[in-house]
């Protein structure tokens, strides 16, 4: 089976940064992207990593380490409107997603 | 463009009623899948299609079924809904199943009540 591992809460300050981790143990990958996801909406696509190393996308970075089974999502100059659950989501060596339970953002001013 | 609709909104069911939820997508995707997403789980896949004919069983198949009789819609049935099934079902799409950054997007979902 697979195994995805991310904090479930978080708060932090408008204007800060927050880093959000996900772990994971899959069989076999071919990738890993995460989600952003506002309360009672669908999951809209952030960013996707499939080599070692930083992604960046204004804002937001995502970053991958494949020996380690591990990345993050770094969101910078939080902004209200970031307050959302954010997935992290692994495509397996047959090519399907699995997602973790997601992280709750929470942004406060 | 509307990308991914489903339908209905949300609905609430009787134990044992038979159930069709409606997906359908207007971007000639290939690949199509159904997610439950509940609580402290995620989303949870139940089942998927990669091209119109074929279909494949997820995580969670079981008291499920999906047809894909076309490249545009992917209706999920629940033959004899149980309370267990209450959950928010997204439907998604992606151009393929394998190779590159194959994005999956989503419909706005259905939430289900199974009473």
């Amino acid at each position: 089976g697979q195994n995805i591992d991310q904090p479930t809460e978080m708060t932090a300050t408008e204007g800060a940064i927050v880093q959000i981790n996900c772990t994971y143990q899959t069989s076999g990958f071919n990738g890993l992207f995460w989600y952003q996801q506002h309360a009672g909406e669908a999951p809209t696509f952030l960013s996707y990593n499939v080599l070692d190393g930083l992604e960046e996308k204004g804002r937001f970075s995502s970053f991958l380490s494949r020996s380690k089974g591990y990345s993050y999502l770094l969101l910078k100059e939080l902004q209200m409107k970031d307050s959302a659950s954010y997935l992290c989501a692994v495509r397996d060596g047959d090519y399907k997603l699995s997602f973790g339970a997601g992280t709750t953002v929470t942004v406060r001013a | 463009i509307a990308g991914i609709t489903q339908a209905p909104t949300s609905q609430i069911l009787a134990a044992g009623r038979r159930m069709t939820l409606r997906c359908t997508q207007d971007m000639r995707h290939n690949a199509m899948y159904w997610y439950r997403q509940d609580l402290g789980l995620g989303l949870r896949l139940i089942h998927y299609s990669n091209t119109a004919g074929t279909t494949g069983k997820g995580e969670v198949p079981d008291g499920y079924s999906v047809s894909r009789a076309n490249t545009d819609d992917f209706p999920l049935t629940l033959a004899s809904a149980v309370p267990s099934q209450t959950s928010v079902y997204f439907c998604a799409s992606s151009e393929g199943l394998a190779g590159g950054p194959v994005t999956q997007y989503f419909g706005p979902g259905t939430r289900l009540t199974v009473l």
